[in-house]
């Protein structure tokens, strides 16, 4: 267990339907993480935040997906509309920050299968 | 163009004998270079953390080499359990930026009795 939480563990959902996913970091750490990670493939990097403010988004994140993180504390990942290639593992990750290169923790992911 | 790039794909092994995996990368500037493992539905969780100037990184079984010249990584596995069955994922960081890791693809791992 690195500290980091991740709910739920596990999602099955209909073609078109709205998911959303929530993330606990380490209760300290400045920055959160999303990556998606699909079977046999490293995870790919979606979005960060720096306390509450959402610094970095992929060309992976389309419009149909959001991500918030108020307050600094916990984040969520919503994904509209949800599409059969959404069907991935995604990953919560945190780290102090302030240092390049600050070792990131991972959570246990959200398997989310779209049907 | 920054790549990570592992081998073999996959491997198994019996209980007991001793495995190398390889990762090779070019990504630059380079600042550290991470093995991780991760279970089956599982996030992926850090076995060794090697910067520029350090050749191997032990904890307990898993020994990590690096050499920064050719660019290239090995984890090495003594004594394999089947614990050890797993997917194990090379991550080199850059210097620049808070979204600086790149992933390899994986090697699958299983050990088997």
């Amino acid at each position: 267990d690195t500290g980091v939480s991740q709910d739920p563990r596990h999602k099955i959902t209909k073609r078109g339907q709205n998911v959303t996913f929530r993330c606990d970091p380490i209760s300290e750490h400045n920055r959160l993480y999303w990556y998606r990670q699909t079977l046999g493939q490293g995870p790919e990097f979606l979005t960060y935040f720096q306390n509450e403010a959402q610094l970095e988004k992929s060309r992976l994140l389309s419009d149909r997906f959001s991500a918030e993180r108020p307050k600094g504390s916990f984040s969520t990942l919503e994904i509209q509309r949800t599409e059969q290639g959404d069907s991935a593992m995604y990953l919560c990750a945190s780290s102090l920050g302030g240092a390049t290169g600050d070792e990131q923790y991972f959570g246990p992911g959200t398997r989310l299968t779209v049907t | 163009k920054n790549q990570v790039e592992q081998s073999p794909q996959s491997l198994i092994i019996l209980e007991g004998k001793n495995c190398t995996l390889q990762c090779n990368y070019t990504v630059s500037p380079f600042s550290n270079l991470r093995w991780y493992k991760q279970d089956t539905g599982r996030g992926p969780v850090s076995l060794t953390i090697m910067t520029f100037s350090e050749n191997t990184k032990s904890n307990g079984r898993y020994t990590a080499t690096l050499d920064a010249d050719t660019k290239q990584s090995s984890l090495h596995i003594t004594a394999s359990q089947l614990s050890d069955s797993a997917s194990y994922i090379c991550v080199v960081s850059i210097q620049t930026g808070a979204n600086n890791l790149f992933f390899g693809t994986g090697t699958r791992l299983t050990v088997i009795p």
